[in-house]
């Protein structure tokens, strides 16, 4: 079980917005440490989505988006296209756990 | 540009032992800051934090499921980061990823991961 709690699947039609939450706690999220979200294809390895709660690194479009507040943070995907059909998941640090923490990955399907 | 090669994956008994190593480039890997880390993914699963190891090797840090078992290090001169993993375990298949570690204002992030190897104990 992930301490940070995110939506198994979502999916959307091509151009489309979908969210994708993440919930943790007052040792994670709501400690005030940071959100990041990574984007994996299949078969490939994670890429950096989002780091900083809000910031995209270079080269990923800005129809991916993200914010934090308390104890969650979310990701958005707006114009929704057939290439962001992957797994997403969010990372924080735990206070708890004295370790970095992911969500259980939520799978993005395009209809 | 920055690139992670890991290496050393393969199929091992229970309770055996396997070293992974991953050869970075495209950056100063002794670099102050440029802490390292693993990430593993067993078949069909997420993303679950191993290990961190400081730049100068003075830090680590690892998961309960792994303490005690697996070790990490790292050669600065041959730009190779190493993963010990000593009495291995069904539940330790997975494919294993070394992660660069940067910061945020309020956390550490990866920017940059390898491509993976995986383990497969059996």
């Amino acid at each position: 079980q992930s301490v940070l709690t995110q939506p198994p699947s979502v999916s959307g039609a091509p151009g489309q917005r979908v969210t994708i939450s993440c919930t943790g706690s007052s040792s994670n999220i709501g400690a005030g440490y940071d959100v990041h979200w990574y984007q994996q294809l299949q078969g490939t390895a994670p890429k950096l989505l989002i780091y900083g709660n809000i910031n995209r690194p270079s080269g990923v479009p800005d129809r991916f988006s993200a914010s934090k507040s308390g104890t969650s943070a979310s990701l958005a995907i707006t114009g929704l296209q057939a290439e962001d059909e992957a797994d997403y998941y969010c990372q924080s640090y735990d206070s708890s756990v004295s370790g970095y923490v992911f969500g259980i990955g939520t799978k993005v399907t395009v209809l | 540009q920055v690139q992670l090669v890991e290496s050393g994956g393969g199929v091992v008994q229970p309770g055996r032992s396997l070293r992974l190593s991953c050869v970075a480039s495209g950056f100063t890997f002794s670099g102050y800051d440029m802490h390292m880390h693993w990430v593993r993914q067993a078949p069909g699963k997420g993303l679950e934090w191993v290990a961190i190891i400081w730049n100068d090797e003075t830090t680590k840090y690892y998961s309960e499921s792994v303490k005690g078992r697996f070790t990490v290090s790292r050669d600065n001169s041959k730009n190779t980061l190493f993963l010990q993993m000593d009495s291995l375990r069904a539940d330790d298949t997975a494919v294993y990823y070394c992660a660069r570690q940067r910061h945020s204002g309020s956390g550490e992030y990866f920017d940059y991961w390898g491509q993976g190897t995986l383990v497969t104990v059996s």
